[in-house]
């Protein structure tokens, strides 16, 4: 069945910093892919998404690529904020479903 | 536009006690989906419906859990009887998806529940 792998947290980081989270995944047709953002006290919030393989996922400086050769989509992030400080879960939603399969999400922690 | 509701935000209750959980869409979007997230895991999808109907069930613990979406609009999650290993957030969502086209989903706060 379909899976994502996160790299597990917390990661901590300081203010200005380069920000990568990894993320693979497992699927049996062609997913589209996402990156959910959840901030203390908050739901789930759609952060970026990419739905073929070469598609470059952005929203508020972070970005995502579709690499199907490597069935990954990494979060990056040139310069992080003290505001990015949340929990960052990639996601996936294979070829004729309509539900998501999530990862176990990542805890960013940004330092003043 | 209003975002998803759900009531209530926090419930404790005791193992073998019943418990219900309630949520209401954004106007007008088809599909709805109930996921539990037990604390340090990702959401994992516990029911789809497509206005009233069931489209996925299949990680429906069907012993203990039922779902129902009357009308295809409010819809009810119910334990019953509670497990401890039924503590998590119980989130509520829902996309547009008109026709063959999907849509983004949309969550709720979710329910903390506690199963004491």
């Amino acid at each position: 069945g379909d899976s994502v792998t996160q790299m597990e947290g917390p990661v901590t980081l300081s203010e200005e910093a380069f920000l990568t989270i990894n993320c693979t995944y497992t699927a049996t047709g062609y997913p589209s892919l996402f990156w959910y953002v959840q901030y203390p006290g908050e739901g789930l919030q759609l952060l970026l998404k990419a739905t073929k393989a070469d598609d470059k996922g952005s929203n508020k400086g972070f970005e995502a690529t579709y690499r199907k050769e490597t069935t990954s989509f990494h979060l990056e992030k040139g310069s992080v904020q003290v505001s990015d400080s949340a929990v960052y879960f990639c996601a996936l939603r294979d070829t004729g479903r309509r539900a998501l399969t999530f990862g176990s999400g990542t805890r960013l922690q940004v330092q003043p | 536009e209003a975002g998803v509701a759900q009531s209530p935000r926090y419930k404790i209750i005791e193992k073998r006690q019943s418990v219900a959980f309630w949520c209401n869409p954004i106007s007008g979007h088809a599909t709805l989906y109930w996921y539990q997230q037990i604390l340090g895991q990702g959401p994992k999808l516990l029911i789809q419906f497509q206005n009233n109907g069931v489209v996925d069930d299949s990680q429906l613990p069907k012993d203990r859990f039922s779902a129902e979406r009357l009308k295809g609009v409010d819809s009810t999650l119910k334990i019953q009887p509670a497990k401890l290993e039924d503590s998590a957030v119980y989130l509520c969502a829902s996309s547009l998806d008109l026709g063959a086209r999907t849509y983004e989903q949309y969550f709720g706060p979710g329910t903390r529940l506690t199963v004491t």
